[in-house]
């Protein structure tokens, strides 16, 4: 198993330009999420989805958008990139495991600048 | 809601020396609690969780966590650090009440350095 991917691995964009980043997984989990990373700010939720077609915002959503057509996908959208978007994304997925913890399993991550 | 309180944002301790590193959450009822490591450049790895199974909870590489309903508290420790530890490790919560939603809620992260 390959766990979860992220595709691509690092970008560099121009104010205004458009983007999207890949989320795959393949362990049939039915849960994902799109994080971001900034210094001193921990990881933030910016959309998730509880399943195949369905998506909700987080606690970061403005600015991006998502989209789940198939379980193992879920993208994340830039439509018009800010520098405030320059960030380390991560993607995770999870099941309800053990004791129903939903343990999120994280993919490598995507380093995105945008200038 | 819930959150998360990591004290600190940086740890220093010598190679051999106890790990030790703070968690506090707020929620009204015990909740799921995770913490996870993040190495250089790398995505975030569990470490262990909690899942009101046991209060004192072993995870990988040898370390190990204490869930205090009293204290809220759910911090980390390791008896001896090697150089291997040092990464950044994050804290998190999910409320029993989330079910489907199944979010975690992350604290800022704190970064372990070991002196040799």
């Amino acid at each position: 198993n390959a766990g979860v991917t992220q595709t691509p691995k690092f970008r560099v964009l121009k104010t205004g330009q458009s983007m999207t980043l890949l989320c795959a997984q393949d362990m049939n989990h039915e849960y994902m999420y799109w994080y971001r990373q900034d210094p001193g700010m921990g990881l933030r939720l910016i959309h998730y989805s509880v399943g195949e077609g369905t998506t909700a915002k987080g606690e970061v959503p403005d600015g991006y958008n998502v989209s789940r057509l198939k379980k193992q996908n879920f993208l994340l959208g830039l439509e018009s990139a800010a520098p405030s978007q320059t960030s380390v994304y991560f993607c995770a997925s999870s099941y309800p495991g053990q004791g129903n913890s939903y343990e999120q399993y994280f993919g490598p991550g995507t380093r995105l600048t945008v200038t | 809601a819930q959150s998360v309180t990591q004290l600190g944002s940086h740890v220093s301790v010598s190679e051999g020396a106890l790990v030790l590193l703070r968690c506090n959450y707020s929620s009204s009822v015990p909740p799921y609690l995770f913490w996870y490591v993040q190495y250089p450049n790398q995505g975030l790895q569990l470490l262990l969780k909690y899942t009101s199974a046991a209060t004192l909870v072993k995870g990988i590489n040898g370390f190990e966590a204490e869930f205090k309903k009293s204290e809220t508290s759910f911090h980390l420790t390791k008896p001896s650090a090697h150089m291997s530890d040092a990464a950044e490790y994050f804290c998190a919560v999910r409320g029993v009440w989330t079910g489907a939603n199944s979010k975690l809620t992350f604290g800022k992260g704190i970064t372990l350095s070991v002196r040799p």
